[in-house]
């Protein structure tokens, strides 16, 4: 069965620091793979995804993920971190063709000093 | 655009209440529809899915029941609330042609239900 972990359930960064927030998967065939944003409060947003080709990918708010098969690994990074990119983050992976939903893992806050 | 909508945005309700929240989507037809639970330092909990009118599954045996009157529509009740219910219940539409390939959720703002 699908399964996502993040295995960093807090991660406190300087701002201006970079940032790389972990997620593996498991999956057996070509994932689609996910992630989100969550302030507090508020729902989720999507920051980026992929399906195929390219395994770095670009998404809002100058975040980016790379894909890595040999892995099993899709992490979060962004060069430098600003106070606003406090919030929960999540990985997802899509689930098998017919199903209808994503697996999501339990996530990592993030924490930014001043 | 598609946006979706959730209400109310906060609940406080006793022990032994009934529930009802709603979501609506805007701007798509025949979405797929859920309902998640997050509850306090913990990750997302499918409860229903809906891929269409009177097709609903549900993820979690619990006392929570889900309805999707129209097409874009979609409720959470329950006939009598237990504090194990409080949580942010969070609402997501997906692509009609999405069977989990990749579109991805869009989330609606969220309901922070407290249960006393």
């Amino acid at each position: 069965a699908q399964s996502v972990t993040q295995p960093d359930i807090h991660i406190t960064v300087s701002e201006g620091a970079s940032l790389e927030l972990r997620c593996n998967y498991s999956y057996g065939a070509t994932p689609y793979l996910f992630w989100y944003v969550q302030s507090p409060g508020q729902g989720l947003q999507l920051l980026l995804k992929y399906f195929s080709g390219d395994t770095l990918v670009q998404g809002i708010k100058g975040f980016e993920a790379e894909f890595k098969r040999s892995q099993s690994s899709f992490n979060l990074r962004k060069p430098s971190v600003h106070w606003s990119d406090a919030a929960e983050y999540f990985c997802a992976v899509g689930a098998s063709s017919g199903t209808y939903k994503y697996i999501f893992g339990t996530g990592t806050r993030l924490k930014v000093l001043a | 655009s598609q946006t979706i909508h959730q209400w109310p945005a906060t609940l406080v309700q006793p022990v032994g209440s009934p529930l009802s929240l709603e979501c609506t989507v805007e701007g798509t037809s025949n979405p797929n529809l859920y309902w998640y639970r997050q509850a306090a330092g913990r990750g997302l909990q499918l409860l229903f899915y809906s891929i269409g009118i009177d097709q609903i599954s549900s993820e979690v045996p619990q006392n929570l029941s889900a309805s999707r009157p129209q097409d874009r529509q979609f409720i959470l009740s329950s006939k009598k609330l237990l504090l194990s219910d409080s949580g942010f219940y969070l609402c997501a539409w997906s692509n009609e042609q999405d069977r989990g390939l990749g579109y991805g959720y869009t989330f609606g703002s969220g309901t922070r239900l407290t249960v006393v």
